[in-house]
C-alpha cells in the first residue's frame, strides 16, 4: 500500500499568518490526492481533491499543490476557524490511504 | 441539504459482533460509492471498506477481511456495517462517508475520494 507522510506533525501559527503542511507519497500518485480539515469532536471535511481544485465553499486562502510524490496545502492567512488537524489522502491506488496528520495549532 | 447520519454504536465485549447504519438524505443514494472510514481514539483517519451503488462489488481494508461486511438498501437510503469477531483494535469512531469520483481520460480509470462525512458513531470494544 501507499504510505503517505505528512510534515511537521504540528505547526504553530499566528492569526493572520501563512501555513505551508507538506505531504509526501510513497511511490507516485499523479494528482490523485485530497486534504481534509478535522477540528476537535468533528467529522472531516474536504477541503481539495485533485491536489489542487476546492471543494464545494472552501474560502480561496486554501489551495494545494503539487503532483507525483510531492504535495502542499497552503493556508495563505489563518483564520481562527481554520485551527484544526489536516490529512492528505491518496486515492490513486487501493486501498485509499491517509497521512498522519498535521495539526495547526495557535502560536 | 447533504447528510449522512450513522446510527447503532456501542460498547461490546471483545469476540462479539455488532451492526450499525446509516441514513442518507438529500442526494440520490443509488448514485453513489459509500465507504466506512475509521478513527481510533486519539489516531488518523482509516478507511475499512466500501461498496459500488449496486452492491455488486465490495472492498475491505486487510485487518477487517472475513469478520467485517458492508451492505446497503437502496430503497431504504442505508448503507450497514456488520461487525464479527471485534477486537479492542476495533474500537474507533465509525464515520459513513460519501465517494464521489473524477474520470482521468488518460488512464481512462475513475479516481474516487471522499466528499461528504457524516458526524460519526463510537464503538467500544472492551470487556
Amino acid at each position: 500500500e501507499i504510505v503517505m507522510t505528512q510534515s511537521p506533525a504540528t505547526l504553530s501559527v499566528s492569526p493572520g499568518e501563512r501555513a505551508t503542511l507538506s505531504c509526501r507519497a510513497s511511490q507516485s500518485v499523479s494528482s490523485n490526492l485530497a486534504w481534509y480539515q478535522q477540528k476537535p469532536g468533528q467529522a472531516p471535511r474536504l477541503l481539495i481533491f485533485g491536489a489542487s481544485t476546492r471543494a464545494t465553499g472552501i474560502p480561496a486562502r486554501f489551495s494545494g499543490s503539487g503532483s507525483g510524490t510531492e504535495f502542499t496545502l497552503t493556508i495563505s492567512s489563518l483564520q481562527s476557524e481554520d485551527f484544526a488537524v489536516y490529512y492528505c489522502q491518496q486515492y490513486n491506488r487501493w486501498p485509499r490511504t491517509f497521512g498522519q496528520g498535521t495539526k495547526v495549532e495557535i502560536k | 441539504e447533504v447528510q449522512l447520519v450513522e446510527s447503532g454504536g456501542g460498547l461490546v465485549q471483545p469476540g462479539g459482533s455488532l451492526r450499525f447504519s446509516c441514513a442518507a438524505s438529500g442526494f440520490t443514494f443509488s448514485n453513489y460509492w459509500m465507504s466506512w472510514v475509521r478513527q481510533a481514539p486519539g489516531k488518523g483517519l482509516e478507511w475499512v471498506a466500501n461498496i459500488k451503488q449496486d452492491a455488486s462489488e465490495k472492498y475491505y481494508v486487510d485487518s477487517v477481511k472475513g469478520r467485517f461486511t458492508i451492505s446497503r438498501d437502496n430503497a431504504k437510503n442505508s448503507l450497514y456495517l456488520e461487525m464479527d469477531s471485534l477486537r479492542a483494535e476495533d474500537t474507533a469512531v465509525y464515520y459513513c462517508v460519501r465517494d464521489w469520483h473524477h474520470y482521468d481520460t488518460l488512464t481512462r480509470q475513475y479516481y474516487y475520494y471522499m466528499d461528504v462525512w457524516g458526524k460519526g458513531t463510537t464503538v467500544t470494544v472492551s470487556s
